[in-house]
């Protein structure tokens, strides 16, 4: 089964920072990665998906990328605000199947 | 605008009580997933379908849960008997997957979840 790991499992930044969050999976082949935000109380809403002839997707200030060899991808935030304090996961799936495996999630604050 | 649409959003019960969950998935979407959110366990897949066709249900505990899709618009979760450690978010999400090899759903989207609470 796919595992994912995130790192750091939380962070703090001040307003204005940039700030990198990582996510690994044992499996490196993987199809689909998708990232998430998840607001307290609610669901998860999609951010960005990189689909199997991809490496990278932009939205915004949210950039994503994926290295499949190594089974890496990163997220990166431009200039950080109060409103992108939420929950991050990443997802991916492999051929084992079309379920996407979730990672537990990096808890994000950013302090005005 | 397109979402994914659950019921209850909010549940208590008590233990040995019978528990149906609703989801009603993104229109043309063919592919809906049930996971379960808790803290400690994070997201773990139950089940999905796919066509509505059972493709994985190795997720979920087969003596109380059942999960059925009677039809492209409607799909269920059932806990026959609830147990206290059934208490956790419960999210459906649905996508679109192609007939390629390797499986890819797309974008997934979920709904706001069914928050279960057995006491």
């Amino acid at each position: 089964k796919q595992e994912v790991t995130q790192i750091p499992a939380a962070l703090s930044v001040p307003e204005g920072e940039n700030l990198v969050l990582n996510c690994s999976f044992t499996d490196s082949a993987i199809y689909n990665l998708q990232w998430f935000r998840q607001d307290p109380g609610k669901g998860l809403t999609s951010l960005l998906l990189i689909q199997s002839s991809q490496r990278e997707q932009t939205s915004g200030r949210l950039n994503a990328s994926l290295d499949k060899s190594s089974g890496r991808s990163t997220l990166y935030i431009a200039a950080s605000q109060p409103g992108d304090s939420a929950t991050y996961l990443c997802a991916g799936n492999s051929n084992s199947g079309y379920a996407l495996n979730f990672g537990k999630g990096t808890s994000l604050l950013v302090t005005p | 605008d397109a979402r994914v649409t659950q019921t209850p959003r909010d549940k208590v019960t008590e233990m040995g009580q019978e528990v149906t969950m609703r989801c009603q998935p993104i229109l043309g979407h063919n592919t809906v997933f049930w996971y379960r959110q808790t803290m400690m366990q994070g997201l773990e897949l139950l089940a999905y379908f796919r066509n509505r066709a059972p493709l994985d249900d190795s997720g979920m505990p087969k003596d109380r849960f059942s999960a059925e899709m009677p039809d492209a618009t409607l799909a269920t979760l059932k806990i026959q008997p609830s147990e206290p450690r059934d208490s956790a978010v419960y999210f459906c999400a649905s996508g679109l997957s192609g007939q390629t090899w390797p499986p890819q759903t797309g974008e997934l989207f979920f709904g706001e979840g069914s928050r279960l609470t057995v006491l």
